[in-house]
């Protein structure tokens, strides 16, 4: 059974960094195809892909927030990690981690629960 | 970078009636990266069909996807209460991936 669970502070204040960590169980980030991703979603507003890492350590990321973010891997672990620099209120919003099957598999399959991020002073 | 247009932004319908929902693509997507999601209030989003037309496990077959190139669609042939959402598109291109702004089927 495919589980994530994303976890990190719940405020943070502006031009802080955020760090989100999405601690899986399931399937193994070394499998081929593989890939764990990032998607966030403000308040009452649509999904955004942000960032996506891969089985063999490539990494994707959303042009409009590419420098800004970076996701990691920690195998042994099985988590993601994903880093957001210079925190703007515009950032609030509930940030979900998600499982993409495999090769020629282009869709998120299991997502964890969510976690809501307010940034404010 | 592919955008992704859906609409109507809101379908106002009743249980047992037809959905017809339109995801536009700003320019050609291949079927095969194409996706629909289902989001209910407080939930994370469900994949419903992804390449264009295959039902995700567990799927009910009142659910079905189709189109090519920019147009794609998804169709609840008969509305159930559980079905009232929103729903997104999503596309994999030039190794980003990318969702639509959502269609919110609610009841009419």
């Amino acid at each position: 059974q495919i589980t994530l669970k994303e976890s990190g502070p719940t405020l943070v204040k502006p031009t802080q960094t955020l760090t989100l960590t999405c601690t899986f169980s399931g399937f193994s980030l070394s499998t081929s195809g593989v890939g764990v991703g990032w998607i966030r979603q403000p308040p009452g507003k649509a999904l955004e892909w942000l960032a996506l890492i891969y089985w063999d350590d490539d990494t994707r990321y959303s042009p409009s927030l590419k420098n800004r973010l970076t996701i990691t891997r920690d195998t042994s672990k099985n988590q993601v990690v994903l880093t957001m620099t210079s925190m703007d209120p515009v950032d609030t919003a509930t940030y979900y981690c998600a499982h993409r099957p495999g090769l020629s598999r282009y869709y998120f399959d299991y997502w964890g629960q969510g976690t809501l991020v307010t940034v404010s002073s | 970078e592919i955008v992704l247009t859906q609409s109507p932004g809101t379908l106002s319908l009743s249980p047992g009636e037809r959905a017809t929902l339109s995801c536009r693509a700003s320019q050609s997507v291949s079927s095969s990266y194409l996706a629909w999601y289902q989001q209910k209030p407080g939930q994370a989003p469900r994949v419903l069909i992804y390449g264009a037309s295959t039902r995700a496990t567990g799927i009910p077959d009142r659910f079905s996807g189709s189109g090519s190139g920019t147009d794609f669609t998804l169709i609840i042939s008969r509305l159930e209460p559980e079905d009232f959402a929103v729903y997104y598109c999503q596309q994999y291109g030039s190794s980003l991936w990318t969702f639509g702004q959502g269609t919110k089927v609610e009841i009419k």
